[in-house]
């Protein structure tokens, strides 16, 4: 089955400690990006990769990092937490950037305290 | 500065009466647009899309609108089914970039 898959779906956390949310998928899709869902803000993106070893930022990308070592995988990683971290998480991948359709991960919900 | 805009935060409709959900975009770069919709718990799935080429795409009950020269599309359910009832968010991509609207929830009445 096709998909995109993040781990893990609910994370509570305390300021200052990394952690990194992992996203798969099996697609072999060359776009992968993480996207942050808050009230009232719609979907905005953090971090974009256009191939393995192709990573740029979006439009939300401070306090993030992200690696894309290999084609099927794409974390997002936190280096020391906020709480205005504290959001949902959406991995999302497709086969070309522009005019191809996002396939979405099921969310990581996170609490920074 | 918002530049996919879906001005209504919510909908509700009668079942088996039309849907049709709004979006204007102001960015004229964009060339490709997106519907998506989510249900609770799960991530954004594709519903249907448009390019700037055409004015109209048709899926089955889904029909998408693109009107250019006002930098607006709707999406149009009919019949709106209980089953829809979820949040629609609208999205726009081109000159390198992805933007999404903030949602619309739409709720479908039996």
């Amino acid at each position: 089955e096709a998909q995109v898959t993040q781990n893990p779906r609910y994370l509570i956390t305390v300021t200052g400690k990394k952690l990194t949310v992992t996203c798969s998928q099996n697609m072999n899709h060359e776009y992968m990006s993480w996207y942050r869902q808050d009230p009232g803000l719609g979907l905005r993106q953090i971090y974009y990769s256009m191939n393995v070893e192709v990573t740029d930022k979006g439009d939300v990308p401070e306090g993030y990092k992200v690696s894309r070592k290999e084609k099927r995988n794409f974390p997002l990683i936190l280096e020391s937490p906020s709480p205005n971290q504290t959001s949902l998480y959406f991995c999302a991948s497709s086969f070309r950037r522009e005019d191809s359709p996002l396939h979405f991960g099921n969310g990581t919900r996170l609490t920074v305290t | 500065d918002q530049q996919v805009k879906q001005n209504s935060p919510s909908l509700s409709v009668q079942e088996g009466r039309i849907s049709i959900l709004n979006c204007d975009y102001t960015n004229s770069m964009f060339d490709y647009f997106l519907w998506y919709k989510k249900y609770p718990a799960e991530g954004p799935t594709f519903l249907i899309s448009i390019s700037s080429i055409k004015d109209k795409n048709e899926d089955g009950r889904f029909t998408v609108f693109l009107n250019k020269s006002a930098k607006h599309l709707s999406l149009h359910i009919v019949p709106s089914q209980p089953g829809d009832s979820a949040v629609y968010f609208c999205a726009a991509s081109g000159a390198g970039k992805s933007t999404f609207g903030d949602g619309t929830t739409l709720t479908v009445k039996p």
